[in-house]
């Protein structure tokens, strides 16, 4: 039962436009969220996260929104680098707890 | 700073055959967690230590298990290898919980 999930499997966006990922997730008491990247043959690295008590959390040219009543988030990234290229997780957690639930990704290419 | 460190990288074992996943880290984390990634799936948690001497299980422990005997090190132990636990797996640390700290460059394993 996947709790978290990305329905979009792979983007691809222009360098310099905006790159929109999606996230939607099933279970109500997950109170905290992140976005994790991924390159090939590397683990994740923590890209940028929110907690339920906020509806936006921006760093750099990363904004997570989070809209609780639809049990939806989405990350931006203004503007798309190439570098920018790559595999991102949505998670979820409920406060307290030691697990994240991961979404299956979704696979972004930003072209040059 | 190593970070989070896995051995092997890669592994090719029979059915039956045991073997242990190495992790290290070197930021004094008291949390640290393993997850698998199957293909086309997200991490899911498999065993998580809260400090040194302390372990729990998370979503899919079965087939594993786990020791925490110092803060540095939490190897995963397969004991009779099947096909159904060919994935890549990830080890993680955190200074809380969650799993917002680093991630080891994983260990892609199959069981033929």
């Amino acid at each position: 039962d996947q709790q978290v999930k990305q329905n979009s499997p792979s983007l691809s966006v222009q360098e310099g436009r905006i790159s929109i990922l999606n996230c939607d997730y099933t279970n109500s008491m997950f109170d905290y969220f992140l976005w994790y990247k991924k390159y090939p043959a590397e683990g994740p690295t923590f890209l940028i996260s929110i907690s339920s008590i906020k509806d936006k959390n921006e760093d750099g040219r990363f904004t997570v929104f989070l809209n609780k009543s639809a049990k939806h988030l989405s990350l931006h990234i203004v503007p798309s680098q190439p570098g920018d290229s790559a595999v991102y997780f949505c998670a979820a957690s409920v406060s307290g707890a030691n697990n994240l639930f991961f979404g299956t990704g979704t696979r972004l290419t930003v072209i040059p | 700073n190593a970070g989070v460190t896995q051995t092997p990288k890669f592994r090719i074992l029979k059915i039956g055959q045991s073997m242990t996943l190495q992790c290290t880290q070197d930021m004094n984390h008291n949390y640290m967690y393993w997850y698998r990634q199957d293909p086309g799936m997200g991490l899911k948690l498999i065993y998580y230590s809260v400090g040194a001497g302390i372990t729990d299980k998370g979503e899919v422990p079965n087939g594993y298990n786990v020791s925490r005997s110092t803060t540095e090190d939490f190897p995963l132990r397969l004991e009779l290898a099947a096909p159904s636990q060919t994935s890549v797996y990830f080890c993680a640390s955190s200074y809380s919980r969650g799993g917002l700290g680093g991630f080891g460059p994983g260990t892609r394993l199959t069981v033929l």
